[in-house]
């Protein structure tokens, strides 16, 4: 089945630094991947929109010069936490839209496993 | 999308039958139920999805009521590694937006 990989599974950085989350559809193009934030005993929360070629598209409340997205191909797209605080520690998750599944459900989502961030 | 309703927790035996209800009142004609499930510190995965009929594949079963306002996930024989949260989402099955998760329902598998 469709295989969405995301790396770092997990990091650890210092305040102020600056933190690239990659999310990779590994065997099908997803013209469309979205990133999700978890904090912990809470639902997914969706953060954006990330369209291949074109601008990302931001949840309310979510800052689009602190998380920049970048969808550079068809299989590839990059969450950046610039500045990091502890406040921003969480567990991103990426999904890739199979637009054309095969055996799976009408436009599905597949997700990654997620990247816990702790900054300390 | 409809909004749904789930129980916040189950607990289930291992070996045993879960049932997890969710309830979609407002669901419309074109409007997919889908579920799948997160276990601790992973993403989430997707389990099965229905729009009219009943559903099964080789995780679980779908069943959706007649008037299709709420349906039940059935998990035939649950082992202690089908312990996680399992969200119900109701959505249009076509290129739109994207699944928004509810706070799902917490099920644990008792030895």
């Amino acid at each position: 089945g469709a295989v969405v990989s995301q790396h770092p599974s997990w990091v650890i950085c210092k305040s102020g630094t600056s933190v690239k989350i990659e999310c990779r559809s590994l065997d099908f193009q997803a013209t469309t991947m979205f990133w999700y934030r978890q904090f912990p005993k809470q639902s997914l929360m969706l953060m954006a929109t990330s369209n291949e070629g074109s601008k990302a598209t931001y949840e309310q409340g979510v800052e689009k010069d602190k998380f920049l997205i970048n969808h550079a191909s068809l299989t590839l797209s990059t969450l950046t936490v610039t500045s990091a605080h502890p406040e921003d520690s969480s567990f991103y998750i990426c999904s890739a839209r199979d637009l054309r599944p095969i055996g799976g459900p009408p436009y599905s989502l597949h997700f990654g496993n997620g990247t816990r961030l702790t900054v300390t | 999308d409809a909004k749904t309703t789930q129980p916040t927790s189950m607990d289930c035996a291992e070996g045993r039958a879960a049932n997890l209800p969710c309830n979609h009142s407002t669901i419309s004609g074109n409007e997919y139920v889908y579920w799948y499930r997160q276990i601790h510190s992973q993403g989430p995965q997707y389990i099965i999805h229905g729009l009219k009929n009943n559903e099964t594949n080789e995780m679980a079963s779908l069943i959706i009521t007649e008037d299709r306002k709420s349906s039940t996930l059935i998990l035939p024989h649950a082992t202690l590694r089908d312990t996680a949260v399992y969200y119900c989402i109701v959505r249009v099955g076509h290129y739109g937006q994207n699944f928004v998760f509810g706070p799902g329902t917490r099920l644990s598998v008792l030895p």
